[in-house]
């Protein structure tokens, strides 16, 4: 049973540019959470999605945009690329819609991104 | 708002012997989850141990066990006979219970190093 995937693994963008990146779920799960990790730093929450829409956001600028597909993968999208923006991306899945279920969120190995 | 804080950024402690990580917290809910997430250098972030808030039994997990006071926000980890793998970053984080709110919150991490 597949866990989490994320790609690409690392990534290096120059500042303005647009970048892609994305995520598979574990076996089962329906529902993906973006994060993102500074240097040093806990992980920020960027935005969930759930049956293909867009959840709940963090404090994160428009710039910042995803995408989740039907069968469940989703991409997140920055747009105009800041040195601020360099980071880990996580990606976690759940079971979505069952917020007393327990079901912890899993992580996948993210996508270090560098922009120079 | 839902805020974690982590006032160790590192701990050290000998093998075999037990450390103690702290954690508080801070939400307006009465009805949340706490986690202890690990994440070694090889960036995935894997689950520690949960607690349920409703639940006043502290939670374990084999070595790991945490000390959940309500009432003070505060939510440590200890680690008992402590091994070389255990050396990781350590980040605790709050999510709410209420459905379609599984936005996790993280505090900024201790990094605990195990000394043979």
């Amino acid at each position: 049973d597949a866990g989490v995937t994320q790609s690409p693994t690392h990534l290096i963008k120059t500042r303005g540019q647009q970048v892609t990146l994305r995520c598979s779920p574990k076996s089962g799960h329906d529902t993906v959470s973006w994060y993102q990790q500074a240097l040093g730093q806990g992980p920020q929450f960027i935005f969930q999605y759930y049956e293909e829409e867009e959840r709940q956001r963090g404090n994160f600028p428009d710039r910042f945009s995803g995408h989740q597909f039907p069968n469940y993968s989703s991409e997140l999208n920055v747009n105009a690329l800041l040195l601020g923006d360099s980071a880990l991306y996580l990606c976690a899945s759940s079971l979505g819609g069952c917020g007393r279920c327990g079901d912890e969120q899993y992580f996948g190995p993210g996508t270090r991104l560098t922009v120079t | 708002a839902q805020t974690v804080t982590q006032s160790q950024p590192e701990m050290s402690v000998q093998e075999a012997e037990t450390v103690t990580l702290s954690c508080t917290y801070d939400t307006s809910e009465s009805d949340y989850y706490l986690f202890w997430y690990k994440q070694p250098p090889s960036r995935q972030m894997i689950l520690v141990i949960r607690q349920e808030a409703y639940k006043q039994q502290n939670a374990t997990e084999n070595r790991f066990s945490v000390n959940f006071q309500k009432a003070a926000k505060s939510f440590s980890l200890k680690i008992s006979d402590s091994q070389l793998g255990d050396a990781a970053m350590y980040f605790c984080a709050s999510r709410l219970t209420q459905g379609g709110s599984e936005k996790l919150v993280f505090g900024k991490g201790t990094k605990l190093t195990v000394n043979p």
